[in-house]
C-alpha cells in the first residue's frame, strides 16, 4: 500500500524558505487522479491545507499562503516538495504531506520556526 | 471558500454512547467529504469518504450520512480506542477546508 514520509529540517530561521519533501513508496505519483498535499496543523490547533500538486504537475495553493508557497514534484524519485518562503514564528506547525482527500498521510514533521 | 462548521467542539461521553458530530457548509458540496480521525500525536486517519463510504479497515461502528450542506459522522457504540479529535474536510471546491474539530472525552 502507498506509505508518505515527510523529511526535511526541523528548525528554520525567521526570514529563510523553510522546504520539506515527501516521498511517496509503493506507489507512483505520476499515475494517474492523485492529488499530492501538504496541511499543516500549529500546535494546539486545527488543520490547513496548504496546497496540492496533481499528477499532471497542476498545482493550487490555498490563497492565504499563495504568495509564499511553492510546490513542486521529482516524478522520477517519487517525491513531492513544499517550499514556504519568508517564514515566521506563525509558522511552526506540524506539516504533513498525504494523497488526494487524505489517504494516507505521512506521519508529519515539527518545523520550528525561531532564531 | 467553503467554510465548514463542525459542532460540537468538544464533548465528554462514556463507553458505549451513541455520538454524532455535525459539519454545515456554507454552500453545498454534494457529498466531497470526508471525515478524519485524530490522536495525540498522530497523523488524522480517513474514516468516512463520499460522505457515507466506510473506509477498509475501519470498524462499523463509524458510519457518515448526509449530502448537500449538513453532514453527520456517528459512532454507534463509543470504545475507548475512540476517544480522539474528529475533522471533516470539504474538497468540492478549492481551497480545501476542515472543520475546527471534535474533540472527544472520556467522561
Amino acid at each position: 500500500q502507498v506509505q508518505l514520509q515527510e523529511s526535511g529540517p526541523g528548525l528554520v530561521q525567521p526570514s529563510q524558505t523553510l522546504s520539506l519533501t515527501c516521498t511517496v513508496s509503493g506507489g507512483s505519483i505520476s499515475s494517474g487522479g492523485s492529488y499530492w498535499s501538504w496541511i499543516r496543523q500549529h500546535p494546539g490547533k486545527g488543520l490547513e491545507w496548504i496546497g496540492y500538486i496533481f499528477h499532471s504537475g497542476d498545482t493550487y495553493y490555498t490563497p492565504s499562503l499563495k504568495s509564499r508557497v511553492t510546490i513542486s514534484a521529482d516524478m522520477s524519485k517519487s517525491q513531492f516538495s513544499l517550499k514556504l518562503s519568508s517564514v515566521t514564528a506563525a509558522d511552526t506547525a506540524v506539516y504533513y504531506c498525504a494523497r488526494d482527500y487524505g489517504s494516507p498521510w505521512g506521519q508529519g514533521t515539527l518545523v520550528t520556526v525561531s532564531s | 471558500d467553503i467554510q465548514m462548521t463542525q459542532s460540537p467542539s468538544s464533548l465528554s461521553a462514556s463507553v458505549g454512547d451513541r455520538l454524532t458530530i455535525t459539519c454545515r457548509a456554507s454552500q453545498g458540496i454534494r457529498n466531497d467529504l470526508g471525515w478524519y480521525q485524530q490522536k495525540p500525536g498522530k497523523a488524522p486517519k480517513r474514516l468516512i469518504y463520499a460522505a457515507s463510504s466506510l473506509q477498509s479497515g475501519v470498524p462499523s461502528r463509524f458510519s457518515g450520512s448526509g449530502s448537500g450542506t449538513e453532514f453527520t459522522l456517528t459512532i454507534s457504540s463509543l470504545q475507548p480506542e475512540d476517544f480522539a479529535t474528529y475533522y471533516c474536510l470539504q474538497h468540492s471546491s478549492t481551497p480545501w477546508t476542515f472543520g475546527q474539530g471534535t474533540k472527544v472525552e472520556i467522561k
